[in-house]
């Protein structure tokens, strides 16, 4: 089945620095990969919509200078959180769409493991 | 209105018991539709696509109402290891909107 990684699975920083937050998507090419944020006992929110060699579409009230995303290849999108404070501690997650190269495909999205950030 | 509203829950049954939910949404234009399922502090998990016909997978059964813009899932003979928050998914175009949830605890 098609697998997912996200790296670090955790972190821990100092606010005021920056995390890179990667997503592979390990035995398939992925076109299009998601970004979401969880926030505890609350459901998934879609930050953004990444498309390999194009520019990230933001969900609203999504700062797109704040949350910086890079699709520069169909197995690889990486999600940089600028100047992190202590509010952006939450659980985000990656997804990509899964795509079958004789034309079918099948849009249900596989899900990276998550990274729990936390902003001291 | 929200665009994918579920029954608040939480439900909480006894093995072996039958449990249904609910969900409806509001784009007429949606495509296609997915519950999943997430553990407490993972990632979400695929369950199983909804069609329109109805589909079943074991105990699990999914159903579709695309005139009442409505879906269900219903868990026969539940197990303790259906614990979890299950999510009512819908997709039009791979824009994925999630539903908030229904947390099911199953109690020996």
């Amino acid at each position: 089945g098609a697998v997912v990684s996200q790296h670090p699975s955790w972190v821990i920083c100092k606010s005021g620095t920056s995390v890179k937050i990667e997503c592979r998507s390990l035995d398939f090419q992925a076109t299009t990969m998601f970004w979401y944020r969880q926030f505890p006992k609350q459901s998934l929110m879609l930050m953004a919509t990444s498309n390999e060699g194009s520019k990230a579409t933001y969900e609203q009230g999504v700062e797109k200078d704040k949350f910086l995303i890079n699709h520069a290849s169909l197995t690889l999108s990486t999600l940089t959180v600028t100047s992190a404070h202590p509010e952006d501690s939450s659980f985000y997650i990656c997804s990509a769409s899964y795509f079958i190269l004789d034309g079918i495909s099948y849009n249900e999205q596989f899900f990276g493991p998550g990274t729990r950030l936390t902003v001291l | 209105r929200k665009e994918v509203e579920q029954d608040p829950g939480p439900f909480n049954v006894p093995e072996g018991a039958t449990v249904a939910f609910n969900c409806t949404y509001s784009n007429s234009a949606s495509q296609s539709f997915f519950w999943y399922r997430q553990d407490c502090r993972k990632e979400p998990k695929l369950l199983m696509s909804v069609y329109s016909s109805g589909n079943e997978d074991g105990r699990f059964t999914a159903q579709l109402n695309r005139a009442s813009q409505y879906i269900s899932l219903l868990i026969r003979d539940s197990k303790l290891s259906d614990s979890a928050t299950y999510l009512c998914v819908v997709n039009n175009n791979n824009d994925m909107r999630f539903g908030a949830g229904t947390r099911l605890t199953v109690k020996p």
